[in-house]
């Protein structure tokens, strides 16, 4: 059982909009710690998405967005394509277990 | 560019010992903290452990504690995990993984090297 959880599965068409969530506790995303995202493709490594909540490195398509409130946060992608089927997660820091956590993860499917 | 190397997986007993390698490049090594991250076979993935620039702070996962270091050598530019005690439940793909920044908590993690299998089996 992850620290963060997050739904399985989410799945679109091509250009629809799907989102993320990632909930967490007053021990991590509640306690002001910021939520990253890291997308990873079939067979290679995971990749930094978004980080501090909510900003884009350079390279990442401005279709990948996301947010953080409360003790949750959300990850949206806009005008979904077949190259964005892979899965995603999120990550934190906990101040309980005094180390990172990442959600179970999320795949993403284009139908 | 950035690249992370890892070395030193394979097969190993339950209850032996491994040691697997991390050589970075491409970067100011000692200005970031360093993490180890490991993705069991078709499951997600889980933070291991992580150092900070001068080894000065160290974390592990609940799941590891006391039964692994991790290590650095700023001279050598290379990052190090060793596993004593390896379960079954050990078996993954470890990630060497780059801090973005100087202290390990509260970090995240902006570079991934490919990976380095450990099987842990009789």
């Amino acid at each position: 059982q992850s620290v963060l959880t997050q739904p399985p599965s989410v799945s679109g068409a091509p250009g629809q909009r799907v989102t993320i969530s990632c909930t967490g506790s007053s021990s991590n995303i509640g306690a002001a710690y910021d939520v990253h995202w890291y997308q990873q493709l079939p067979g290679t490594a995971p990749k930094l998405l978004i980080y501090g909540n909510s900003n884009r490195p350079s390279g990442v398509p401005d279709r990948f967005s996301a947010s953080k409130s409360g003790t949750s946060a959300s990850l949206a992608i806009t005008g979904l394509q077949a190259e964005d089927e892979a899965d995603y997660y999120c990550q934190s820091y906990d101040t309980s277990l005094s180390g990172s956590v990442f959600g179970g993860g999320t795949k993403v499917t284009v139908l | 560019e950035v690249k992370l190397v890892e070395s030193g997986g394979g097969l190993v007993q339950p209850g032996r010992s491994l040691r697997v390698s991390c050589a970075a490049s491409g970067f100011t090594f000692d200005d970031y903290a360093m993490h180890w991250v490991r993705q069991a076979p078709g499951k997600g993935l889980e933070w291991v452990s992580g150092t900070s620039w001068n080894s000065g702070s160290r974390g592990y996962a609940d799941s590891v504690k006391g039964r692994f270091t991790i290590s650095r050598d700023n001279a050598k530019n290379s990052l190090y995990l060793q596993m004593n005690s390896l379960r079954a439940e050990d078996t993954a793909l470890y990630y060497c993984v780059k801090g973005f920044r100087p202290n390990d908590y509260g970090d995240y993690f902006d570079y991934w090297g490919q990976g380095i299998l450990v099987t842990v089996s009789s």
